[in-house]
């Protein structure tokens, strides 16, 4: 079974705070993405990378900056928090672009203050 | 205009009912397409792709229709465990994947 663990279920942060959020996954996949996801809304790519030290801007990147030093995780980072960013974020990874299945990681849901 | 537009629901449905929903979308270059399913405060998981000629998984069958750009999924003899948020994507040219907003759907006892 593949598996994607994101470091935290829940975060709550102060304006203007760095935040990194971590995923792993155990499967060997060549692609990573970030989403965020809010009401009424569908799922929103912010980045995506296919393959170690790549990175690629989604739909949402401002605000937002990853790092994949690793094949097997993906941080985002949050480089100074605003309430527009509180969130749920959920990071998937995918053996193929786009094709594939997507697997998710359980979320992080985020609340900036 | 969304680019992937789904009804949100919530869809009420008595346990062992049949309900449909669609889902239409505006890239008429669109390649490919799925619908997955995520309950409750849980992640998104893949439900079924969706083929031209339509598929067809157990209770659930889902339809594409190109010239009218949507694609449909029916669960038949719904189950109370089939209550959860149902995603509909769409695969553009780009290789990316757009999300549906979701649409709810409740079965009750």
């Amino acid at each position: 079974d593949v598996k994607v663990t994101q470091s935290s279920r829940y975060l709550v942060k102060r304006t203007g705070e760095k935040v990194f959020l971590e995923c792993v996954q155990d499967m060997d996949h060549e692609n990573m993405f970030w989403y965020r996801q809010d009401p009424g809304l569908g799922l929103r790519l912010i980045y995506f990378s296919y393959d170690v030290k790549m990175k690629e801007k989604g739909d949402i990147p401002e605000g937002y900056s990853v790092s994949r030093e690793k094949k097997e995780r993906f941080s985002l980072i949050l480089e100074s928090a605003s309430t527009n960013q509180t969130s749920m974020y959920l990071c998937a990874s995918s053996s193929r672009l786009g094709t594939e299945t997507q697997y998710f990681g359980p979320g992080t849901r985020l609340l900036v203050l | 205009r969304k680019e992937v537009e789904q009804d949100p629901g919530p869809f009420n449905v008595p346990e062992g009912a049949t309900v449909a929903f669609n889902c239409t979308y505006s890239n008429s270059a669109s390649q490919s397409f799925f619908w997955y399913r995520q309950d409750c405060r849980k992640e998104p998981k893949l439900l079924m792709s969706v083929y031209s000629s339509g598929n067809e998984d157990g209770r659930f069958t889902a339809q594409l229709n190109r010239a009218s750009q949507y694609i449909s999924l029916l669960i038949r003899d719904s189950k109370l465990s089939d209550s959860a948020t149902y995603l509909c994507v769409v695969r553009d040219s780009n290789y990316q994947l757009i999300w549906g907003a979701g649409t709810k759907l409740i079965i009750k006892p």
